[in-house]
């Protein structure tokens, strides 16, 4: 069975940096792009970032509202997000989300964690 | 970046009604949209891709339709499990975009 789990969200203050890390399991990881989405507390959907395959040399892309402060990694079975110069705006759950595949087709996502809350606020 | 329309954002009806929610892209993104659909406090799951293609294990009730720029989504007959906010959203570019949700609620 697939799954994906979030972990390292918490409450921050403005400025300040978070870690996310999603586990992948129940699934070949390095073959899939791998996504990050967020999701404002009563807001839709935000797409934050992706990375490619290992094979790709894990190409990375990010929405620009989060490109220079936040960087998205990967590694054996892990996922991780480093978030830094967090903003107000910055506050919602977290998902990490699986790619169909390892092409730009396959952009869409099939698996997703069940999401980490960050809330920053002073 | 590609911006993505639903309509309605909310929608009232009743168990057995037949649905369907539209979203628009502001230029062309082919067949490259998937929809999904989310329940309070949970994640997201896959129900359409590439525009009318099933994903595996979801009740054949749900249809998508559509290329270009406008495309469906249809539930034939709406059942109790499918109150809940639909999101399209688009992967023909890099940057990946979501349209607003579409909230289906009891009438």
């Amino acid at each position: 069975e697939v799954q994906l789990v979030e972990s390292g969200g918490g409450s921050v203050q403005p400025g300040g940096s978070l870690r996310l890390s999603c586990a992948a399991s129940g699934f070949t990881f390095s073959p899939y792009f791998m996504h990050w989405v967020r999701q404002a507390p009563g807001r839709g959907l935000v797409w934050l970032s992706r990375i490619s395959d290992d094979a790709e040399g894990s190409h990375t892309t990010y929405a620009d509202y989060v490109r220079g402060r936040f960087t998205v990694s990967r590694d054996n079975t892990m996922l991780y997000l480093q978030m830094n110069s967090l903003r107000a705006d910055d506050t919602g759950v977290y998902y990490c989300a699986r790619g169909r595949g390892s092409t730009t087709s396959s952009n869409f996502f099939d698996y997703w964690g069940q999401g980490a809350l960050v809330t920053v606020s002073s | 970046d590609i911006q993505m329309t639903q309509s309605p954002s909310t929608l009232s009806a009743s168990v057995g009604d037949r649905v369907t929610i539209t979203c628009r892209a502001s230029q062309t993104i082919s067949g490259w949209l998937a929809w999904y659909q989310q329940k309070p406090g949970k994640a997201p799951k896959l129900l359409i891709y590439m525009a009318s293609s099933l994903e595996s294990g979801v009740p054949s009730r749900f249809s998508g339709s559509g290329s270009g720029t406008e495309f469906t989504l249809t539930i034939s007959s709406l059942q109790p499990d499918d109150f809940a906010t639909y999101y399209c959203q688009q992967y023909d570019s890099f940057a990946l975009t979501f349209g607003g949700g579409t909230k289906v609620e009891i009438k």
